[in-house]
């Protein structure tokens, strides 16, 4: 089955400053990649996913990118704000599947 | 719109009691539905998924088990808790194949 595997499972980062999160997948099949938010107590949120036929997606101050031969993608948050301060979680799915796998999660800080 | 709920949102039960957690899914029909649970500061273990009523996907091999006795609930039980299964239980659906999941609120579970 895939296997998704996420880091650095912590990072603490300036306000202002950028950042980012990277996931690899062990599954050629996988061609869905989203990315979630959980802030504490809360269930997940999506807030940006990607398809296999596209190699970056932007909204706004966050960024995913995608490289299907290295099998790894990756989140990009600029300009960060001590609201973006959560666990970010990504994962990775195909067409025939029921399962979403997810990383094992990034706890970001962002300092004021 | 869609909307999920889960309930009850935080549950302490004594060791070797049962365990009954019901999630609805609204607004949507024939959805897959999932159970996660995620331990503290730790990412999210897919216990059970479920495509239809009646039909059950057992991930883990552990004391709980899942039902779905209609289309859109969803119910994760046990008959004796164990204090290993204190976490937060996620449910989660998603309205076909590879795409993304749409989570409820948890329920945070401390078994004393």
């Amino acid at each position: 089955g895939e296997n998704v595997e996420q880091h650095p499972s912590t990072l603490s980062v300036q306000e202002g400053d950028s950042a980012v999160i990277k996931c690899t997948y062990s599954d050629s099949a996988s061609n869905y990649f989203p990315w979630y938010k959980q802030e504490l107590g809360k269930g997940p949120q999506l807030i940006i996913d990607i398809r296999s036929n596209v190699g970056e997606k932007k909204d706004q101050r966050i960024a995913v990118t995608l490289n299907k031969t290295a099998k790894h993608f990756s989140l990009h948050i600029t300009e960060t704000q001590p609201e973006d301060s959560a666990v970010y979680f990504c994962a990775a799915s195909y067409n025939a599947g029921n399962m979403l796998t997810f990383g094992g999660g990034t706890r970001l800080m962002v300092k004021p | 719109s869609q909307t999920i709920h889960q309930w009850p949102a935080t549950l302490v039960q004594p060791v070797g009691s049962p365990l009954s957690l019901e999630c609805t899914v609204e607004g949507t029909s024939n959805p897959n539905l999932y159970w996660y649970r995620q331990a503290a500061g730790r990412g999210l273990q897919l216990l059970f998924y479920s495509v239809g009523i009646g039909q059950i996907s057992s991930e883990v091999p552990q004391n709980l088990s899942a039902s779905r006795p209609q289309d859109r609930q969803f119910i994760l039980s046990s008959k004796k808790l164990l204090l290993s299964d204190s976490g937060f239980y996620l449910c989660a659906w998603r309205p076909h194949k590879n795409t993304e999941a749409f989570f409820g609120q948890g329920t945070r579970l401390t078994v004393v």
